[in-house]
């Protein structure tokens, strides 16, 4: 079956601007997980849907950053004024229920010029 | 404090040779750990984790709660196992928590 896929693969702004970074999980997993990879920082958590539940943000870096779920299904991760900083892969990945495994998508790689 | 710790950025042996990645972890309570690896321009993807307590692609992880490690180790490593290797443990929210990562290099 499909597994999750991300768009764009890559993105190029500018800095200032807002982005919007979309995840289709694999279908009926009802966790998502959204994830940033750095260099410098490696893997970050970024922010967890669970069903209807609401989201854990935990991990968000600043209010630049949101995320919505629409339908229990696709994600959104929008940045808004963007900074030189977010430069990241941002991956999103999915599991069939809390704690199974995780199946990660190709990511999106943000570039902040 | 939640915490993985991989001490080594890269990791360089020859084909044959026996190879070990570290990990070390942080964790109030049982930790439910994970490796997972990334080959060159592929998604990461699960490797193994430590309650299946099976041998993937030749590699086996140990969970030793005294030591709080959860070293990686194969007997002979092979040049297709270049590739980076993360280090996780599952948080209290769900989430994956993520050592900064080995890069193994495997030389012919």
């Amino acid at each position: 079956g499909a597994g999750v896929s991300q768009s764009p693969s890559n993105k190029v702004t500018e800095k200032g601007k807002d982005v919007e970074l979309r995840c289709d999980p694999i279908s009926g997993h009802t966790a998502l997980y959204w994830y940033r990879q750095s260099l410098g920082q490696g893997l970050e958590f970024l922010i967890y849907f669970q069903g209807n539940s609401a989201p854990d943000k935990s991990g968000l870096p600043s209010d630049r950053f949101s995320a919505e779920r629409t339908g229990g299904s696709v994600s959104t991760l929008t940045i808004q004024r963007t900074q030189q900083e977010d430069s990241a892969v941002y991956l999103c990945a999915s599991s069939g229920a809390p704690r199974d495994e995780q199946f990660f998508g190709p990511g999106t790689r943000l570039t902040v010029l | 404090a939640q915490r993985v710790t991989q001490p080594e950025k890269l990791l360089s042996v020859f084909k044959g040779a026996p190879v070990e990645l570290k990990c070390n972890y942080s964790y109030s309570g049982s930790p439910e750990l994970f490796w997972y690896v990334q080959y060159s321009r592929q998604r990461l993807q699960l490797l193994l984790r430590h309650i299946s307590r099976e041998s993937i692609k030749g590699f086996t992880a140990d969970l030793n709660k005294g030591e709080t490690s959860f070293h990686l180790k194969k007997p002979f490593a092979q040049e297709e196992d270049s590739a980076m290797y993360y280090c996780a443990l599952i948080g209290s929210q769900g989430n994956l928590i993520f050592g900064k990562g080995t890069k193994l290099s495997v030389k012919p």
